[in-house]
């Protein structure tokens, strides 16, 4: 398994600003996701984040909008640009174990409200 | 492309009864099955797993069972508790380095004391 943290828990924002969300694994991981849930919806990924280059991200998702870091194996950062508040949402971290790739974690997510 | 159907809910239960969320699936190949659960205001917490057709996935009363013929993964627990009122999540991912999951709308319980 992995334990996963994310900081912060939870942000209130103004329309306009951007939040960069933290998420630490305990182990290294082949794999790390990042979601979001919309309120009383299921996840959707918005990008793989890929060590040492580029993330991956899916239809309706772009870089300018959630840049997405990964420096190490296990660390990654993403950023909420230019907010509003459709934005408002839980985003989760998520992980394959390395060599466990049947299997995936969640972090406890970061719950955004953008006014 | 793969897709997971989740039983609809929400679910509303009085404590003791059995429970029933009904998950089916589509795939290419031979994913491996999830059922996740998320607590009021906290993420995703791995419930149970399947990993092949026949296996039998079980944590906390609960269990599912990876049935290939009917490409189901429903999730059953014998006598329900006030502390099982969650969001539960059908998943699947493919049996490989890079694929990716496919998860479930959710199914909301409530349990009744």
């Amino acid at each position: 398994s992995a334990v996963i943290s994310q900081k912060p828990s939870r942000d209130i924002c103004q329309r306009g600003t951007s939040l960069t969300i933290q998420c630490q694994v305990d182990s290294q991981v082949t794999m790390m996701f990042w979601y979001r849930q919309q309120p009383g919806q299921s996840l959707t990924l918005i990008a793989t984040a890929n060590q040492g280059s580029e993330a991956t991200y899916e239809s309706g998702f772009v870089i300018d909008k959630f840049p997405i870091s990964r420096p190490n194996l296990t660390f990654s950062t993403l950023t909420v640009s230019n907010m509003s508040p459709e934005d408002s949402s839980i985003y989760l971290c998520s992980v394959v174990p390395t060599g466990g790739y049947e299997t995936q974690y969640f972090g406890p997510g970061t719950r955004l409200l953008v006014l | 492309g793969d897709s997971v159907t989740q039983m609809e809910g929400p679910v509303t239960l009085s404590e003791e009864a059995f429970l029933t969320i009904n998950c089916t699936y589509t795939a290419t190949g031979y994913p491996s099955l999830f059922w996740y659960v998320q607590y009021p205001g906290e993420g995703l917490q791995l419930l149970l797993k399947a990993t092949k057709a026949d296996d039998k996935g079980s944590n906390k009363g609960f269990e599912a069972t990876y049935r290939k013929e009917t490409t189901s993964f429903h999730l059953e627990k014998g006598s329900v508790q006030v502390s099982d009122s969650a969001v539960y999540f059908c998943a699947l991912r493919p049996n490989t380095n890079a694929g990716k999951s496919t998860f479930g709308d959710g199914t909301t319980l409530t349990v009744k004391p």
